[in-house]
């Protein structure tokens, strides 16, 4: 079964306004990160949360991660047309040094 | 550029064809992997190489055969390859065997099997 669920599968927004991606997870893991594919492209490393953290912000993104819930969230603010790509998350198992990748978010912004 | 540099960007090759796909990264990274991203379905992680060394085949068919040279370089051998093959296969890399760091990805290989 898959380790990591985002939710939703795709979102649509006009740009300016908030995008918020979940991702839900099944183990234990040591961190998840958030990475962004363009459409044909390489996946892009955008963030990595530690287990021990439980926000973290980069520019324009905040990530938040509730290990007793196993989720974590991505939140985009003042989005931009050039921000519509898919979105996956990853988690690194305690177990183990594999990195799984969900299935991803499609998020359009619409200028 | 990322970093990680996958050649070629676009292939098609017929079923009883060989070809390589060619992986190079200059990031001083440790740990390089092979994953399948077909339509509609998660990443799927094909083989791992920690210091040269095969640590993890994720039961892939023999008709694909990866080579590690060198920390710097991964190749991916394809022989008889199915349809369903098709997809866009990435390369990325990591530090310290990817223990809690970001893989680095290239851009990767659009593979059409006809």
């Amino acid at each position: 079964s898959q380790q990591g669920e985002e939710d939703p599968q795709a979102l649509s927004i006009q740009e300016g306004e908030n995008a918020t991606m979940n991702c839900s997870y099944k183990t234990s893991i040591n961190n998840l990160q958030w990475y962004r594919q363009n459409s044909g492209r390489g996946l892009v490393h955008l963030i990595l949360i530690r287990s021990n953290e439980r926000e973290k912000h980069s520019g324009r993104l905040r990530v938040t991660l509730d290990t007793s819930k196993k989720s974590s969230s991505l939140l985009i603010t003042a989005s931009r047309a050039a921000d519509t790509a898919s979105y996956f998350c990853a988690t690194r198992e305690t177990s183990g040094s594999r990195l799984t990748f969900g299935e991803g978010t499609q998020l359009t912004v619409n200028p | 550029e990322t970093g990680v540099t996958q050649t070629p960007r676009h292939l098609v090759m017929g079923m009883t064809n060989k070809k390589s796909l060619k992986c190079e990264q200059h990031l001083g990274h440790n740990a390089m992997y092979w994953y399948k991203q077909s339509a509609k379905k998660p990443l799927e992680l094909m083989f791992v190489y920690n210091f040269k060394e095969q640590t993890e085949n994720n039961s892939v068919p023999s008709r694909f055969s990866p080579e590690c040279p060198n920390s710097s370089h991964l190749f991916l051998h394809l022989h008889t390859l199915q349809p369903e093959d098709s997809a866009l296969y990435l390369c990325a890399s990591s530090a310290q065997g990817g223990q809690g760091d970001g893989y680095t990805f290239g851009s990767g290989t659009r593979l059409t099997v006809v």
